[in-house]
C-alpha cells in the first residue's frame, strides 16, 4: 500500500541534544509537511516543501529546519530540544498544494525530551 | 484569517447512539472542508472531505454537508461504535492554500 512513513515511532533525547526524525512516501507527493502537535491540541504547521521548494511558517522557532534530498523523504532536525518541544510530529504529504488536495498524514513521532 | 470552530468535547456517548458533531468555519470564498479522524496514539486519517457547498462528504456511515448558508459543516453518523472512540478534528485549507487550519479537535468516547 501507498502510505507515508515515520521513524522512528517514539524517539527520546536529552535536552539539548539535536534529534533528526524521518519520513518517507511512497505516493509520490509533490508536497511534504511538518506539522507539531502538543498534547489535546491541535497540529500546528511548522513549514512544508513544494517539490525542492522550502516553505517556513512565519512562527516556527530557528530551532527547527527541515531537509528533503528527494521526493521520497524528508526531515526534521530539532537544532536543541528543549522541554517545551516535547509533542508528536506529524509529516504529511499531498499530491499538490491549492486547498482541495487531500493531505495523506503518517502516524507520527513522539517525541520526549528529557 | 481562517478558522474552525468545533464544539468543545469530550463527548460521550452510548453504542449505536446518534452523534452529532458541530464544525463551524470562518473563510474567504468556498474552500474546501475536511474532517480527519485521529485514534489514540496515531497520527491524523482523513475520514471525509465536501470540496464545494451543498456537497455532501460520507465514509464509514459517518456524513457532513457542506452549508454556506450557516458555514457549517457538521458530522454525523447515525449509529456509534466502540470503535469509533477518537478525536475528529474538522479543518480547512488556510488562505495560502497550503496548510490546514484545524479546529481544537471534539474527544469522541462511545461505551459499550
Amino acid at each position: 500500500d501507498a502510505m507515508v512513513i515515520q521513524n522512528p515511532r517514539y524517539q527520546v533525547t536529552q535536552f539539548g541534544k539535536p534529534v533528526t526524525l524521518s519520513c518517507s512516501q511512497t505516493l509520490n507527493h509533490n508536497v511534504m509537511y511538518w506539522y507539531q502537535q502538543k498534547s489535546s491540541q491541535a497540529p500546528k504547521l511548522l513549514f512544508h516543501y513544494y517539490d525542492k521548494d522550502f516553505n517556513n511558517e512565519a512562527d516556527t522557532p530557528d530551532n527547527f529546519q527541515s531537509r528533503r534530498p528527494n521526493t521520497s523523504f524528508c526531515f526534521l532536525d530539532i537544532r536543541s530540544p528543549g522541554l517545551g518541544d516535547a509533542a508528536m510530529y506529524l509529516c504529511a504529504t499531498s499530491r499538490d498544494s491549492g486547498g482541495t488536495d487531500t493531505q495523506y498524514f503518517g502516524p507520527g513521532t513522539r517525541l520526549t525530551v528529557l | 484569517g481562517d478558522s474552525v470552530t468545533q464544539m468543545e468535547g469530550p463527548v460521550t456517548l452510548s453504542e449505536e447512539a446518534f452523534l452529532t458533531i458541530n464544525c463551524t468555519y470562518t473563510a474567504t470564498g468556498y474552500p474546501s472542508l475536511f474532517w480527519y479522524v485521529q485514534y489514540p496514539g496515531e497520527g491524523l486519517q482523513l475520514l471525509l472531505k465536501a470540496t464545494k457547498a451543498d456537497d455532501k462528504g460520507s465514509n464509514k456511515g459517518f456524513e457532513a454537508t457542506y452549508r454556506k448558508e450557516t458555514t457549517s459543516f457538521h458530522l454525523e453518523k447515525g449509529s456509534v461504535q466502540v470503535s469509533d472512540s477518537a478525536v475528529y478534528f474538522c479543518a480547512l485549507p488556510g488562505s495560502d492554500g497550503n496548510k490546514l487550519v484545524f479546529g481544537a479537535g471534539t474527544i469522541l468516547r462511545v461505551k459499550s
